[in-house]
């Protein structure tokens, strides 16, 4: 009875090579978050989605793209990673803005 | 900015002795408080929550304790288990604003 799932759990890539990670939730929330969080410390919002309307943190590289192409799925595309961005990326919904957000278990990413 | 914070970044209790976690938040607008439990190698997950118009919530061993006056909110967990241990994030949300997460303090339960 997952509610927020993410593929892969880990996944390793090279220096600068695409990549993208997915998510998808069960929950019919409007609200879809993507998070990046190094190791301890807070998770730091990277951008969200009201439906299909995009909302991009100030402080997102722009190397950090999301889709969503409908109300169920989430994607992260990182176009150039580097060796910074290695972390976990989390994955997250809610209903409405302002209410609880509830997170998916996360993708681990290692760059080489 | 304002900014929700942690007193404590770690915090050592014997099994079977209730455990208080505190957070400092600094926005007064802020109307909405959620704790979250994040065990090694997953996703936060949501304990309780509570409204800026209650000063206490209970769930299953838990409550949390608002105090708008010092701006103050803490989680108390009674009985503490191994099971337990696990870095917690206090959160807070003003209006429709994303929540925005305290630094996080890690709970070890000593057996």
């Amino acid at each position: 009875d997952a509610m927020v799932i993410q593929n892969p759990r880990y996944q390793v890539t090279q220096f600068g090579k695409p990549v993208t990670l997915s998510c998808s939730q069960t929950l019919n929330h409007n609200v879809m978050y993507w998070y990046q969080q190094k190791s301890s410390q807070a998770p730091k919002l990277l951008f969200h989605y009201y439906d299909k309307d995009f909302n991009n943190e100030a402080d997102t590289p722009d190397n950090f793209q999301s889709r969503r192409p409908n109300t169920s799925f989430c994607f992260l595309d990182i176009r150039s990673p580097g060796l910074g961005d290695a972390a976990m990326y989390l994955c997250a919904t809610s209903r409405e803005h302002g209410e609880t957000q509830y997170f998916g278990p996360g993708t681990r990413l290692l760059v080489l | 900015g304002e900014n929700v914070g942690l007193h404590l970044p770690t915090l050592s209790v014997q099994e079977g002795d209730n455990s208080i976690i505190n957070c400092a938040y600094s926005n007064s607008a802020s109307d909405y408080f959620i704790w979250y439990k994040q065990e090694s190698g997953k996703g936060p997950q949501f304990i309780i929550d509570i409204r800026s118009n209650m000063d206490k919530r209970q769930g299953q061993r838990v409550t949390v304790l608002l105090n708008k006056t010092v701006k103050h909110l803490s989680l108390q967990i009674a009985a503490t288990q191994p099971g337990d241990s696990a870095v917690y994030f206090c959160a807070e949300i003003k209006g429709n604003t994303p929540l925005v997460f305290g630094k996080g303090t890690r709970l070890s339960v000593i057996a």
